[in-house]
């Protein structure tokens, strides 16, 4: 069935580092994947999403990458800091909902 | 910059009692959405909502649940006898549009629900 999942539960890393966070999907037809953060007792926040027709996209300090021959989504912050620490979800775009996956915790050491 | 609001933030109630979530979504979006988070899981879908009637729901969506769009301005989820099993945070999302295209969706702070 439909699911989006994350290779690693946690990840930690200095600050001044990049960061790079992984997703695996199964849907191949969904149509767009998203990039969520979530601090602690606060909603998701959206970061940023690709399209299925590309492969990459830059943000702000970030940027996705999507590789759909292996089913893979990553999200890489760079000169990650403090104030980066959070859950990170990727989630897939199926016909209106979002599916998300299990979440990434990232701790940003100074 | 337009935010969704909810309300409470935090709610608790009694098994088997009647619990109303509340939300106030970005008030140019037409799609609705309610999502919930058992802690340290991932967030699950549990209903869309358009034009006054649900779009999409699922499994978790049971006889139980409930939404409403009472007014220009609120939109909420009713669960009519809640369970232990429905404590959870509970996010209300909204979008300018809605499926079969894909636009973003804004969340909620989310209600923290414990029943006990």
């Amino acid at each position: 069935g439909e699911s989006v999942g994350l290779h690693l539960p946690t990840l930690s890393v200095q600050e001044g580092d990049n960061s790079i966070i992984n997703c695996a999907y199964s849907n191949s037809a969904s149509d767009y994947f998203i990039w969520y953060k979530q601090e602690s007792g606060k909603g998701p926040q959206f970061i940023i999403d690709i399209r299925s027709n590309m492969d990459k996209r830059q943000g702000q300090r970030v940027t996705v990458l999507l590789n759909k021959t292996v089913k893979h989504l990553s999200l890489q912050i760079a000169a990650t800091q403090p104030g980066d620490s959070a859950v990170y979800f990727c989630a897939e775009s199926g016909l209106g909902k979002l599916i998300f996956g299990q979440g990434t915790e990232l701790s940003v050491k100074p | 910059e337009p935010e969704v609001t909810q309300t409470p933030s935090h709610q608790v109630t009694q098994m088997g009692q009647e619990v109303i979530l509340r939300c106030v979504p970005i008030s140019n979006h037409l799609y609705f959405y309610w999502y919930r988070q058992i802690l340290g899981q991932k967030v699950e879908f549990l209903v869309s909502f358009y034009n006054n009637e649900i779009s999409e729901k699922s499994e978790i969506f049971d006889d139980q649940f409930s939404v409403e769009r009472p007014d220009g301005s609120n939109f909420t989820l009713k669960i009519r006898s809640t369970k232990l099993e429905d404590s959870a945070m509970y996010f209300c999302a909204s979008s300018e549009g809605g499926q079969p295209r894909y636009y973003e969706q804004y969340f909620g702070p989310g209600t923290r629900l414990t029943v006990t």
